[in-house]
């Protein structure tokens, strides 16, 4: 059972163009979770999603960034015009149904990093 | 903001030591989560504890949690040079789903 995969693991963006980031969860989970993390600081809570809906996305910048979770296919976090402040690490996690006898461990990708230059 | 704190934000110690990591938050939780973080890599789930749960240990570690302080410590014991690494707290909030971050402690094991 392949864990959360994530890629492209290292992005460099010129600031005004777009970033696409992509993450295919664990077999059987249901529900994605982006977090952003700056150097040297903890993480921070975006989004989370599950197949073709936005759950929560409280903690999405309201321009510019935008999340999907299709039928098929991995979620997309995708951010428009960027720039150099949107450089960081993103994660996304992703978890079993809730209910399903799961107790809320979200299991981690490997993170892009977002370079934007 | 829900997000925790972390103390210390840094601490370092010679292998064998014990490392204790203490986290606070702010909102009634469901649960609390620590994480374990290598430079540049993803996050890796350590332990679980509920709130009706005050303390819990997984091999070298043990993690207690004060619902009436809001806050949760994590021990390790007999530490290791592999060890190294940065430490996160997160709760699930009551109701919610996603994590909030505490703002981590870089543990540094001295061979």
């Amino acid at each position: 059972n392949a864990g959360v995969m994530q890629n492209p693991r290292h992005l460099v963006r010129r600031r005004g163009q777009e970033a696409r980031l992509r993450c295919s969860p664990m077999k059987g989970h249901s529900h994605v979770y982006w977090y952003r993390q700056l150097p040297e600081e903890g993480l921070k809570f975006m989004v989370y999603l599950q197949k073709e809906n936005i759950i929560d996305e409280s903690g999405m910048p309201k321009e510019r960034f935008s999340a999907e979770f299709p039928k098929e296919g991995p979620s997309i976090l995708r951010i428009q015009q960027v720039v150099r402040g949107d450089s960081a690490a993103y994660f996304c996690a992703s978890s079993p149904p809730v209910g399903s006898g799961s107790s809320y461990e979200q299991y981690f990708g490997p993170g892009t990093r977002l370079t934007v230059t | 903001s829900q997000q925790g704190e972390e103390d210390p934000q840094a601490l370092s110690i010679q292998e064998g030591e014990n490392a204790t990591m203490n986290c606070s938050y702010k909102t009634s939780i469901n649960n609390l989560q620590w994480y374990r973080q290598n430079s540049g890599r993803g996050l890796v789930h350590l332990i679980l504890i509920r709130s009706n749960e005050r303390e819990k240990h997984s091999g070298r570690l043990r993690v207690t949690l004060d619902t009436s302080k809001k806050s949760s410590s994590l021990l390790i014991t007999a530490s290791r040079a592999a060890d190294t690494a940065s430490y996160f707290c997160a709760t699930v909030s009551t109701g919610a789903n996603n994590l909030f971050f505490g703002t981590g402690t870089r543990l540094t094991v001295i061979p």
